[in-house]
């Protein structure tokens, strides 16, 4: 039974450029949370999707913006990338809105 | 709104000691609590939930948490820490009407030989 998967683990992008972050739920599970962890940090929850619906938005600029598909799978884009955005960038999985979350080992985003 | 306060940014522990790591949260509304660890370059992985009934929540690795209400904590505690425990821990909190998660800012275990 695979996990909550992410892809890619590791990515380099420079001031300015775009990035899409991927995430596979755990299977049976239909909602998914995105959030930023920066370097010594907790994470930060930036949103959630449920039935292909932004459900609930955390305090991160337009430039952060999302989508889930039909198989339950989720893509995380950033815009005009800043200094700022180098982090880890965990996806988390459940089943339904009111569950405990599963995280995946998350993309870690490095900003030159 | 929700917080999250975790009192230690690192504890350092002896092996096969107790520990006990400190989390308090504040919120006006019912909430779910939880604790993740994780170890280096890897997610969060769940250690133990208080979603309602008993306080004293067992989780796993020999874990255990206690919620109190009045205090507005959630310290996490383990009898006898191994090497292996070493990690970071989150406390998190999120209200029972949503799931958006609030985490506190971590504290890092280390296990001395």
């Amino acid at each position: 039974d695979a996990g909550v998967t992410q892809s890619p683990t590791h990515l380099i992008k420079t001031r300015g450029q775009q990035v899409t972050l991927r995430c596979s739920p755990k299977s049976g599970h239909d909602t998914v949370s995105w959030y930023q962890q920066a370097l010594g940090q907790g994470p930060q929850f930036i949103f959630q999707y449920y039935e292909e619906e932004e459900r609930q938005r955390g305090n991160f600029p337009d430039r952060f913006s999302g989508h889930q598909f039909p198989n339950y799978s989720s893509e995380l884009n950033v815009n005009a990338l800043l200094l700022g955005d180098s982090a880890l960038y965990l996806c988390a999985s459940s089943r339904g809105l009111y569950q405990p979350q599963h995280f995946g080992d998350g993309t870690r985003l490095s900003i030159l | 709104a929700q917080s999250v306060t975790q009192l230690d940014s690192q504890v350092p522990v002896f092996e096969e000691a107790p520990v006990e790591l400190r989390c308090n949260y504040s919120s006006s509304v019912s909430v779910y609590l939880f604790w993740y660890v994780q170890y280096p370059n890897q997610g969060l992985q769940l250690l133990l939930k208080y979603l309602s009934g008993s306080t004293l929540v067992k989780g796993i690795n020999g874990f255990e948490a206690e919620f109190n209400k009045s205090q507005t904590s959630f310290h996490l505690r383990k009898p006898s820490v191994h090497i292996s425990d070493t990690a970071e821990y989150f406390c998190a909190v999120t209200r029972n009407t949503g799931n958006q998660f609030y985490f506190g800012t971590g504290t890092s275990l280390t296990v001395i030989p």
